[in-house]
């Protein structure tokens, strides 16, 4: 159990386009869900935490108007990168956090955005 | 401020010999630790967990061990495979905030030598 999906797995688009990754725990309800960027040999850098159904609080230096999260259900957030450029292309990776469950985040397996 | 930190960026160990990652954190508020293991190109995975009142965990061939005196935190793999090679990251929360959020180290990449 405790699967959670990402999906595009890759997605390259041309600057100025906007991109949505969506986020899906398949089998378990998730009240929180978090997003990541990654830069390569980096750490993963939290980007906001989304909780269903109301608005995602971003972190310091993080553009909300860039990164539009929703949330619309406890199995799917999605991220959508709005008017890309180059400096967006990263590696982006979300998490799930249980229902009623304690700290433990499950992963998905990230996806490549490379922006032309 | 707020930081979890890796003594050592790289690791490299000779295949079924032990291996020990280790890891700092500076919030003594911090009462959940995990540590994630990450292969190239994919998300963290989730390798074990303990709480600040335990000092001690074990798993299958992973030991995590937690000392709060000097904030410190580590990862033993026992008999170290070739499959063990990736980065790995420690992760605190934060035991001031319930939001669930997580603080990721800078990460150790692991290599094992056959």
């Amino acid at each position: 159990g405790a699967v959670v999906s990402q999906h595009p797995s890759r997605v390259i688009c041309k600057s100025g386009t906007s991109v949505k990754i969506e986020c899906r725990s398949l089998d378990f309800q998730a009240t929180t869900m978090f997003w990541y960027r990654q830069f390569p040999k980096k750490s993963l850098m939290l980007m906001a935490t989304s909780n269903e159904g109301s608005k995602a609080t971003y972190e310091q230096g993080v553009e909300k108007d860039k990164f539009l999260i929703n949330h619309a259900s406890l199995t799917l957030s999605t991220l959508t990168v709005t008017s890309a450029h180059p400096e967006d292309s990263s590696f982006y990776i979300c998490s799930a956090r249980r229902q009623t469950q304690g700290y433990e985040q499950f992963f998905g397996p990230g996806t490549r955005l490379t922006v032309l | 401020g707020e930081s979890v930190g890796l003594h050592l960026p790289t690791l490299s160990v000779q295949e079924g010999d032990n291996s020990i990652i280790n890891c700092a954190y500076s919030n003594s508020a911090s009462d959940y630790f995990i540590w994630y293991k990450q292969e190239s190109g994919k998300g963290p995975q989730f390798i074990i967990d303990i709480r600040s009142n335990m000092d001690k965990r074990q798993g299958q061939r992973v030991t995590v061990l937690l000392n709060k005196t000097v904030k410190h935190l580590s990862l033993q793999i026992a008999a170290t495979q070739p499959g063990d090679s990736a980065v790995y990251f420690c992760a605190e929360n934060n035991g001031s905030s319930n939001t669930g959020k997580l603080i990721f180290g800078q990460g150790t990449t692991l290599q094992v030598k056959p």
